[in-house]
């Protein structure tokens, strides 16, 4: 069976500083990997995925994530932070050759940004 | 906008009440998802349903029920409702491709649902 565990339930950074958030998984297949973003009061917004192509994954507002089999690994890195990024992250595995398996998801890490 | 649209947006019941949150999506995907949000437990599966006619419990089923109405309509009901089940919910749907890769999930909005 599949999980995925989120390392840090809260990460603060400072605006432009680095963002790392890390992500463990667990799959007994080759897993699909996602990352979402959730803001306050909102739903859930897709930031990228990766699926067997490229380990290396680019998304959207500058985030890109590595997928690291041997390390069974999924960190979500952006190079500078914005105060916009302050956000629950989710890390969300789900188990290819499984149509219909549904996505597990992670606890989250909750992202705050300072000035 | 193509997407998945969730009613209500809030709800409160009192404890025993019965009601049907729904959801439908345009995007012609088979696969449609029922999931609750509480706070640092991240989104669990309450239902699913991988295709029109079929549907599977998840990892918290207890107290629903799910009925798939057609491809773009995916329901859950809570017969007797308990405080335990005041939480957001979340309905997604999915597509599938070659060799069962998934591409993601699009989600609804959600619903706020208070039970007193």
């Amino acid at each position: 069976a599949q999980s995925v565990t989120q390392l840090d339930s809260h990460v603060s950074v400072s605006e432009g500083t680095p963002v790392l958030l890390r992500c463990n998984y667990s799959s007994s297949y080759s897993p699909s990997l996602f990352w979402y973003v959730q803001h306050p009061n909102k739903g859930l917004q897709l930031l990228l995925k990766y699926t067997s192509a490229a380990t290396l994954v680019k998304g959207i507002n500058g985030f890109e994530a590595e997928f690291k089999k041997s390390e069974t690994s999924f960190h979500l890195t952006k190079p500078s932070a914005h105060m916009s990024d302050a956000a629950e992250y989710f890390c969300v595995v789900s188990d290819r050759n499984q149509a219909g398996t549904a996505l597990i998801f992670g606890k989250g890490t909750t992202l705050s940004v300072s000035s | 906008n193509a997407g998945v649209t969730q009613t209500p947006k809030f709800q409160v019941l009192k404890t025993g009440q019965s009601m049907t949150l729904q959801c439908a999506q345009d995007m012609n995907h088979n696969s449609m998802y029922w999931y609750r949000q509480d706070p640092g437990m991240g989104l669990r599966l309450i239902y699913y349903s991988a295709s029109e006619g079929t549907t599977d419990k998840g990892e918290v089923p207890n107290g629903y029920n799910v009925s798939r109405l057609n491809k773009r309509e995916f329901s859950l009901r809570l017969e007797s409702a308990a405080p335990s089940q005041t939480s957001v919910y979340f309905c997604a749907s999915s597509e599938f491709g070659w060799a069962g890769t998934n591409y993601g999930y699009t989600f609804g909005s959600g619903t706020r649902l208070t039970v007193v």
